[in-house]
């Protein structure tokens, strides 16, 4: 069974800091990493894609890769309270495209 | 405007009926794919399909049947076999070329 596994949160952090989502896959084959937002009662949108180990940064979003640990990450830095929302990471394997398998999410509040 | 549209929004079935959940794609995409999501869980996928006339099961097909006739239509039946068919259902299609997936707005069933 292809696990992902996000840090069970809630994860509250005041304006204007760095809020930090981790998420750890447990095939060595995965090939794809992405991050969600999900507001309340509305659909999944992608905010970050990762393929290759290091650091992919857009705008205040940084995504963060290490496959030997099987380990992916994302860092929200001048967290703004239109940033609460719920935080999924989805792997694909192989090369099913678009076949996500997707953790449990993780709730980000962030209070003024 | 490119997109993915779900049908209706909000739908209410009663104990023993079959009903069909709409997703039209305009974006050209080969794949698409139907996901189920749980109050405070993630996405799991119910089905698949990558070409016209072609699916496979995922993880919960079991109380759902699909068809993929055309390219950019993929309808979810949800049978009386679904036990427990209360969810927030989410249709997705991906690109060939790209491997994220994006979504639709959802349609959310209740049991009534």
């Amino acid at each position: 069974q292809k696990e992902v596994e996000q840090n069970s949160g809630p994860l509250s952090v005041p304006e204007g800091a760095i809020a930090s989502l981790n998420c750890t896959y447990s095939d060595r084959g995965s090939q794809s990493f992405f991050w969600y937002r999900q507001y309340s009662g509305k659909s999944p949108e992608l905010i970050m894609s990762i393929y290759s180990n290091g650091d992919k940064e857009d705008g205040r979003f940084t995504a963060q890769l290490n496959k030997a640990s099987q380990y992916v990450s994302l860092l929200i830095r001048d967290s703004q309270p239109s940033d609460s929302a719920t935080y999924l990471c989805a792997v694909i394997y192989g090369t099913s495209y678009g076949k996500l398998t997707f953790g449990q999410g993780t709730i980000l509040t962030v209070h003024p | 405007d490119g997109g993915i549209t779900q049908s209706p929004k909000y739908l209410f079935r009663k104990e023993g009926q079959n009903v069909t959940l709409s997703c039209e794609q305009n974006l050209n995409h080969d794949a698409m794919y139907w996901y189920r999501q749980d109050p405070g869980q993630g996405l799991r996928l119910i089905y698949y399909s990558q070409i016209v006339n072609d699916f496979q099961k995922g993880d919960i097909a079991e109380g759902y049947s699909v068809s993929r006739e055309k390219k950019e239509s993929f309808p979810l039946t949800v049978t009386s076999a679904q036990k427990n068919p209360t969810a927030f259902y989410l249709c997705a299609s991906s690109d060939r070329a790209l491997t994220e997936a994006f979504f639709g707005q959802g349609t959310r069933l209740t049991v009534v």
